[in-house]
């Protein structure tokens, strides 16, 4: 079962930051956020994923609360590109190699 | 692109047939994972190998079956095929071994049972 509850949707305007949150309470200590974003039907595709600390890549910021067990994704200038369903999903070393994909969020992206 | 190669795109069978679904990882890479998405539904985990092995069981099916070879490519074996297998069904591989690899997903197989 997923771990993670995010919001069904949401919507943003072009060029203004998307602020995608994602609660997993009942995160482990060595377990990681991840986030991944699915285009239409295509496949899957990676953006970032951090332990504690806060990270930031060419594509997304994540923030994690300092409890841990929150984040928000953070993609700082929408483009109608970004439009997607995005998961958020943790998974660590706690005895499981699973990779268990909530129903995400629905972010679209408007003109 | 992210390396990871499935094949067919496309498939298109009928109900109580056979199909494979063969995937190759992206090169280092030692972990295959198998999912599938009926239409508007979430990825479903289906099974994990590492390097040769079974990691990881989801909610495979018993008609359904897997292996991964010594070259590290993958194929996900169908059989005796319903509609309800009609889906995308998409490979994902990771370097494993360290306990926050990402998965990288290939474009999927679009299957379709008639």
């Amino acid at each position: 079962d997923a771990k993670t509850t995010q919001p069904p949707s949401m919507d943003c305007a072009e060029g203004r930051a998307a602020n995608l949150p994602c609660n997993h309470s009942t995160i482990s200590g060595n377990e990681y956020v991840y986030w991944y974003r699915q285009i239409h039907s295509q496949g899957p595709q990676y953006i970032i994923h951090g332990l504690k600390n806060n990270e930031t890549n060419e594509m997304a910021s994540l923030i994690i609360t300092e409890d841990r067990k929150s984040s928000t994704l953070i993609l700082p200038h929408a483009t109608l590109r970004d439009t997607a369903v995005y998961y958020c999903i943790v998974r660590g070393s706690s005895g499981t190699y699973k990779y268990i994909f909530g129903t995400g969020t629905r972010l679209k992206v408007l003109a | 692109d992210s390396g990871v190669t499935q094949t067919p795109k496309h498939l298109i069978t009928a109900t109580g047939q056979r199909v494979t679904l063969r995937c190759s990882p992206r090169s280092g890479d030692l972990s295959v994972y198998w999912y599938q998405q009926s239409l508007d539904q979430g990825l479903q985990f289906l099974i994990q190998y590492y390097n040769g092995e079974e990691r990881a069981k989801g909610n495979i099916l018993e008609r359904f079956s897997a292996q991964q070879f010594p070259d590290l490519h993958s194929e996900l074996n169908l059989s005796s095929l319903e509609l309800g297998d009609s889906a995308l069904y998409f490979c994902a591989s990771s370097v494993e071994g360290q306990d926050n690899s990402p998965l990288h997903f290939g474009n999927g197989t679009r299957l379709t049972v008639t």
